[in-house]
Order: C-alpha cells, then structure tokens, then sequence
C-alpha cells in the first residue's frame, strides 16, 4: 500500500525559531494535507493543498504541493510554545476506492523551548 | 457547535472481553471515519462509511472487529474478542460528503487491553 516518509521524526527548537518538516511518497497522491495534534486530542486540519506546486499559507504555516505530486513540506515561522504538537502529513488519492481514503505520515513531534 | 462526540474517553478491559466504542459525528455531516492510533503503526483508516453505508473496510484488521453505522448519528466500532494488542487509541472523524479531506476527528477513545 502507499506510504508516506515524513521527516524529521521529532525536533526541539528555541521560541522564536523557524521549522520545517516534509513528506516523500513513491506513490502520487492528488491532495495533500497537514494536520496538528495536541497531546489527548484528535488531529485538527492545518492546510489543504489540491494542485501541483501549489503554495498556500494560513498565518505562520505554509505548506507546497510537491510538482512531483509525491511530497510536501510545511514551515512554520517564528514558532512560539503554543506550536507544540505532532504534525502529520496526510495524501489522498481520488476516484475509485481511494476516494475519501487518506494515508498519514508517522508524524513530527515538535517541541518548543521558551 | 458540537464537535464530533466520541465514548468512552478511557477504556480498560481484559483480554477476552467485548468493547463497544461509540461515535456521534457532526450534524449534517455524512461521511464517518474510524481510525486506530499506535506508535508503532501511526494513523491507519479502519472503516469509512458514507451515508450510512460502509464504503471500505480493507482497514479492518480482522474477524474479531465490526463496525455499524445504523443512523446518520450514530456509529459503533466492536471488538470481539479484544486482545491486548488491540490496545490503542481510537479515532473517529466525520465530514461533508464530497470534503472528505476535511475530517473533523473526536477526542479519541484510550483502550487498554490486559
């Protein structure tokens, strides 16, 4: 089945930092997303992307669509504590029985130093 | 506006046992999401169902898990019998047909299996 290789595992950064973090497929994938999750919390929807080298940013995020359609990557800028979490990489493909059926990367542990 | 409604919150049971978790999913929404969390396998799609109707269920780790959506509010993932690996959280998420990327998830059900 696919899968997604997201990176890098897990970061510790100073308040203030900038952070980026991707996600390599072998496979294609028509969307691409980014979630966040709090500690006991489910996964909240940070950006969507729906077309190759699109770039879309929602406030201190911004995440590209890869051209290759097989990865993306997410910065977020002048992290502050509130930007801890674990951020997931999610692809979906379209049509047929993919439709609705997203893959999720292993995530990214990030962690704010004040 | 109420978010995806998820019970229990914790769960512990012994090996053997049945465990029903249950799911409330958004007003209006009508596609439903069941997703397993562990750290070993990360985010994995169980069952999704679309208007009440399961669409894929390639998810479903085996015989011993079920799962039912009788009414556009409610839905039910069963296992029977549980066995300690089954332990992990369990996600439920919904969204508008047609926005299925934007899944809306619940707080998550922690289940322990002894």
């Amino acid at each position: 089945g696919q899968q997604l290789n997201q990176s890098p595992q897990s970061m510790f950064i100073q308040e203030g930092e900038d952070v980026s973090m991707n996600c390599t497929s072998s496979s294609i994938f028509n969307t691409w997303l980014w979630y966040k999750q709090d500690p006991g919390e489910g996964p909240v929807l940070l950006i969507a992307l729906y077309k190759a080298g699109e770039l879309t940013s929602n406030g201190r995020l911004t995440a590209q669509f890869g051209i290759t359609r097989k990865d993306s990557f997410l910065n977020i800028s002048a992290s502050i504590p509130s930007d801890v979490g674990i951020y997931f990489c999610a692809g979906r493909m379209s049509g047929g029985t993919s439709y609705g059926k997203l893959t999720f990367g292993q995530g990214t542990i990030l962690t704010v130093h004040p | 506006d109420a978010g995806v409604i998820q019970s229990p919150r914790h769960e512990v049971t012994e090996m053997g046992q049945e465990v029903t978790l249950r799911c409330k999913p958004i007003s209006g929404h009508n596609s439903l999401f069941w997703y397993r969390q562990t750290m070993m396998r990360g985010l994995e799609l169980l069952i999704y169902f679309n208007n009440n109707v399961p669409i894929d269920d390639s998810g479903m780790p085996e015989d011993r898990f079920s799962a039912k959506m009788p009414n556009a509010s409610f839905s039910t993932l069963k296992i029977q019998p549980s066995e300690p690996r089954d332990s992990a959280v369990y996600f439920c998420a919904s969204s508008h047909q047609g926005s299925e990327d934007t899944q809306y998830f619940g707080p998550g059900t922690r289940l322990t299996v002894l």
